[in-house]
């Protein structure tokens, strides 16, 4: 089975730097890589998808990366804020029958100091 | 529309006892998911549906655990004899993806947060 691996629990950063969060990955490559965002006591919020024939996506003051040969995923978030502040939860998605059956990793812990 | 909503958003019950939850997702959404959260943890597939049809089930969902989305709208989930490690967040999404499996962005509900006592 799938088994996704996102770095440390928690990352700390100083306000204005870029926040890195990598996704690595085990077994097969999915058709989808999506980025969410969790709050305490809420649900994940849909940030970014890339496929797996796309090897960057920007939105803002995001950007993500899929390297399938390294089975990889980095997740940037420049010019970071407090508000940047988050659980952030890597997914993977086989696409086609399975679309929208997510494997979800246990996600990152950023914490952007001011 | 305001999103995919869950109800209830906390429920506390004691072990042995049945509950039920509602999702009702994004309207025109034909795909609604159950996943079950804990804490420390990403969220964990249960089961799926297409419309009214139940695509999937994870071996997660023992046979206490049922879901129905009868009418390809709101979807419940029932547990039934509750027992301590059902204690979890259990979410619902809903995603507009087509008939070919391209997917578009999931959107979650705020979860119901359910603690067996």
């Amino acid at each position: 089975s799938q088994k996704i691996e996102q770095n440390s629990e928690a990352l700390n950063i100083q306000e204005g730097k870029t926040a890195t969060l990598t996704c690595n990955y085990t077994n097969y490559s999915p058709a989808y890589l999506q980025w969410y965002r969790q709050d305490p006591g809420r649900g994940p919020v849909f940030l970014l998808l890339i496929r797996e024939n796309e090897k960057e996506k920007r939105k803002e003051r995001l950007k993500v990366t899929f390297d399938t040969t390294l089975k990889q995923s980095l997740f940037h978030i420049t010019a970071s804020q407090p508000a940047d502040s988050a659980t952030y939860l890597c997914a993977l998605d086989r696409g086609r029958a399975n679309a929208g059956k997510s494997t979800f990793g246990d996600g990152t812990t950023l914490t952007v100091k001011p | 529309d305001t999103g995919v909503s869950q109800d209830p958003r906390h429920k506390i019950t004691k072990r042995g006892q049945n509950v039920t939850f509602r999702c009702d997702p994004i309207s025109e959404h034909n795909r609604l998911y159950w996943y079950r959260q804990t804490l420390g943890q990403g969220p964990e597939f249960l089961t799926y549906f297409q419309n009214e049809a139940q695509l999937e089930k994870s071996r997660l969902l023992s046979d206490r655990f049922s879901a129905e989305r009868p009418k390809g709208s709101f979807s419940t989930l029932e547990i039934q004899r509750t027992e301590q490690g059902d204690s979890a967040m259990y979410l619902c999404a809903s995603s507009l993806t087509s008939l070919e499996g391209e997917n578009t962005e999931a959107f979650f509900g705020q979860g119901t947060r359910l603690t067996v006592v």
